[in-house]
């Protein structure tokens, strides 16, 4: 597709489950970037690749969390034995490059439910 | 990146052009004004970005001031489905990866 795809749209399950977040960047782009966003609340980094240089993992909140990006485009998010403090939209952003003027582009997020 | 102010709220009606300010006085050299959106229980969307020159693409205009000061994203026949929190962000080339919106303005388009 033309834009960032994020999978599934909404996950509810039940607490201290692990769950798998996908996205699918656009085609092409070499940085993809993962946020959250909390309700009403702004944008909270969590992690971002560039090529195939080590991720920046710095906004990780706990080793629960952990990504990987394979072949340089799809990337997978998960969080194991999830709390209800993890329920938010995890949102996922790609960009040509890092460094310049290059905008990052927004999938619609997955909209993730603790219960 | 430096630190930018937004109205929290504005109102406008159909079809009329809607112009978002954003105050940004500190600024550098560097720095692009980017803006992007958020409509409800959507992704953030990339709208447009400027360093200096005034820039216009399919969906909107940006106006920036000659000491680069202040800028304004203009919608130029604003719709319903333009209502939304609008962000206007200063970031340098190069600079950190990672995007931070402040509370931005939540533009309503009225019928």
């Amino acid at each position: 597709g033309a834009g960032v795809s994020q999978s599934p749209s909404n996950k509810v399950t039940e607490k201290g489950k692990d769950v798998e977040l996908r996205c699918d960047p656009i085609s092409g782009h070499t940085a993809l970037y993962w946020y959250r966003q909390s309700l009403g609340q702004g944008l909270e980094f969590l992690i971002y690749f560039q090529g195939n240089s080590a991720p920046d993992k710095s906004g990780l909140p706990s080793d629960r969390f952990s990504a990987e990006r394979t072949g340089g485009s799809v990337s997978t998010l998960t969080i194991q034995r999830t709390q209800q403090e993890d329920s938010a939209v995890y949102l996922c952003a790609s960009s040509l490059e890092v460094q310049g003027a290059m905008p990052q582009h927004f999938g619609d997020g997955t909209r993730l439910s603790i219960l | 990146d430096a630190k930018t102010t937004q109205p929290p709220s504005m109102d406008c009606a159909e079809g009329r052009a809607a112009n978002l300010p954003c105050n940004h006085s500190t600024i550098s050299g560097n720095e692009y004004v980017y803006w992007y959106r958020q409509i409800h229980s959507q992704g953030p969307q990339y709208i447009i970005h400027g360093l200096k020159n005034n820039e216009t693409n399919e969906m909107a205009s940006l106006i920036i001031t000659e000491d680069r000061k202040s800028s304004t994203l203009i919608l130029p026949h604003a719709t319903l489905r333009d209502t939304a929190v609008y962000y206007c962000i200063v970031r340098a080339s190069g600079s950190a990866r990672q995007l931070t919106f402040g509370s931005g303005t939540q533009l309503t388009v009225l019928p």
